[in-house]
């Protein structure tokens, strides 16, 4: 079964609010998360990493927080523009070491 | 350097013709990955290269998947006998080490199998 999964399939904020995106996942062996955006007809970009040993990490304009109490992560994009909006994909490092397990994505959609 | 490229960027195939996909990843990267993504999910893990040496194949949907890196650079997805269910976006994607990297995606190659 699928152990990477998103809580809201979309998202809609107005340009320069800050938005969140959240996903859960069942693996407590899980160590290493990544963050993807896909914009239409493109593959995933990455945006930004975290392992299990820290609880946040930050990027330009992005935050990543995990919660390994309750299996958790987020991502956070500070003042969002236009060009924020894509389907966003959390992915965890299966057992393997090497293989991404990808969740269904949330749409984030940024009006003016 | 450039990115992963992949080619053709769309294709469209009879029931029943075979098919190559290619992906050309970022110079040097040791590591290379076969993702397959249907529409509207996240793309699923096919296959893993490190150089030319296939380690996993698990993700390959039947055995009408193969995939090969003779060289460890460039790799090539065939599908044999193209089935309608095969429609999908295949995505390539290679990382500098073996494990837990950075794997840095192609634009992908839309399939159509009619």
């Amino acid at each position: 079964g699928e152990s990477v999964g998103l809580h809201l399939p979309t998202l809609s904020v107005q340009e320069g609010d800050n938005s969140i995106i959240n996903c859960a996942y069942s693996n407590s062996a899980s160590d290493y998360f990544i963050w993807y955006k896909q914009e239409s007809g493109k593959g995933p970009q990455f945006i930004i990493d975290i392992r299990s040993n820290m609880d946040k990490r930050q990027g330009q304009r992005v935050t990543v927080l995990l919660n390994k109490t309750v299996k958790h992560l987020s991502l956070q994009i500070a003042a969002t523009q236009p060009g924020d909006s894509a389907v966003y994909f959390c992915a965890e490092i299966l057992n393997s070491g090497y293989a991404l397990n990808f969740g269904k994505g949330t749409s984030l959609l940024v009006t003016p | 350097g450039a990115g992963v490229s992949q080619s053709p960027r769309y294709k469209v195939a009879k029931r029943g013709q075979d098919v190559a996909l290619r992906c050309d990843p970022i110079s040097g990267h040791v590591s290379l990955f076969w993702y397959q993504q249907a529409l509207g999910q996240g793309p699923e893990f096919l296959t893993y290269f490190q150089n030319e040496a296939q380690l996993d194949k698990s993700g390959l949907p039947s055995d009408r998947f193969f995939a090969e890196r003779p060289e460890g650079s460039v790799s090539t997805l065939k599908i044999q006998r193209t089935q309608q269910e095969d429609s999908a976006v295949y995505l390539c994607a290679s990382s500098f080490g073996p494990a837990e990297e950075t794997q840095y995606f192609g634009p992908g190659t839309r399939l159509l199998v009619l």
